[in-house]
């Protein structure tokens, strides 16, 4: 694998469930994010995990918790969403530190909430 | 006021001509970054090119380049003989050094939407 990597690409999901989105980045980066991607609307950062240590929670609801086990995986964890949680949902690396700090991106998870 | 703005909601252009994207940022910082990322349908963003705001040269990268006009603002994306696989979203966006540490937060235009004609 290369690059950044996101599972599930698709994932349709009841307000009461519990679902879990992952990301992988094979780039040696130290800094993880996540990203929400709605019809319409620019892209709003929710997390920024930088050396494991979350440095940025955008005011993101609870529903939505953020793991970072190691600076290579990141996680999401959903529950009770609501429909207006459906959405892109994009996870991104870089190398903080680096002169240009650029951020590559995985394919993203289509998130769609019933 | 928005901080990036791409006021072109889409573009169209012949295959094999060239087209720019236009691109306005609005920061007080003196060190800032500028990228550019495409999005296909498939919905992945790929980084396409980079802009520091202390760079003398305009960036390029093959048939990206960046027409980086500072005291305007301005950083605009042009694409050199337009390929059918060049159809897409792009998006601009900036990062800024506030308060010393940045953590490369980005903020992203609302993007253009790229027609290429055979």
């Amino acid at each position: 694998e290369t690059g950044v990597t996101q599972t599930p690409r698709h994932l349709v999901m009841g307000m009461t469930n519990k679902k879990s989105l992952k990301c992988e980045q094979h780039l040696g980066h130290n800094a993880m994010y996540w990203y929400k991607q709605s019809a319409k609307k620019p892209l709003e950062l929710m997390f920024v995990y930088n050396f494991k240590e979350q440095t940025e929670n955008n005011s993101v609801p609870s529903r939505f918790s953020p793991e970072c086990p190691n600076s290579s995986h990141l996680f999401l964890h959903l529950h009770t969403l609501q429909p207006e949680d459906s959405a892109l949902y994009l996870c991104a690396s870089s190398q903080d530190g680096d002169s240009t700090d650029t951020q590559y991106f995985g394919p993203g998870t289509r998130l769609t909430v019933l | 006021a928005q901080k990036i703005t791409q006021t072109q909601p889409g573009m169209f252009v012949q295959e094999k001509e060239a087209v720019t994207l236009d691109c306005t940022y609005d920061t007080s910082d003196q060190s800032y970054g500028l990228f550019w990322y495409k999005q296909p349908s498939s919905g992945e963003m790929i980084f396409l090119i980079y802009q520091g705001s202390y760079d003398e040269q305009n960036a390029t990268e093959g048939r990206y380049s960046l027409n980086f006009q500072k005291a305007r603002k301005s950083a605009n994306l042009v694409i050199s003989a337009s390929q059918l696989g060049d159809s897409a979203m792009y998006f601009c966006a900036m990062r800024e050094s506030t308060g010393g540490t940045s953590y490369g937060k980005l903020t992203f235009g609302q993007g253009t939407i790229l027609t290429v004609h055979p």
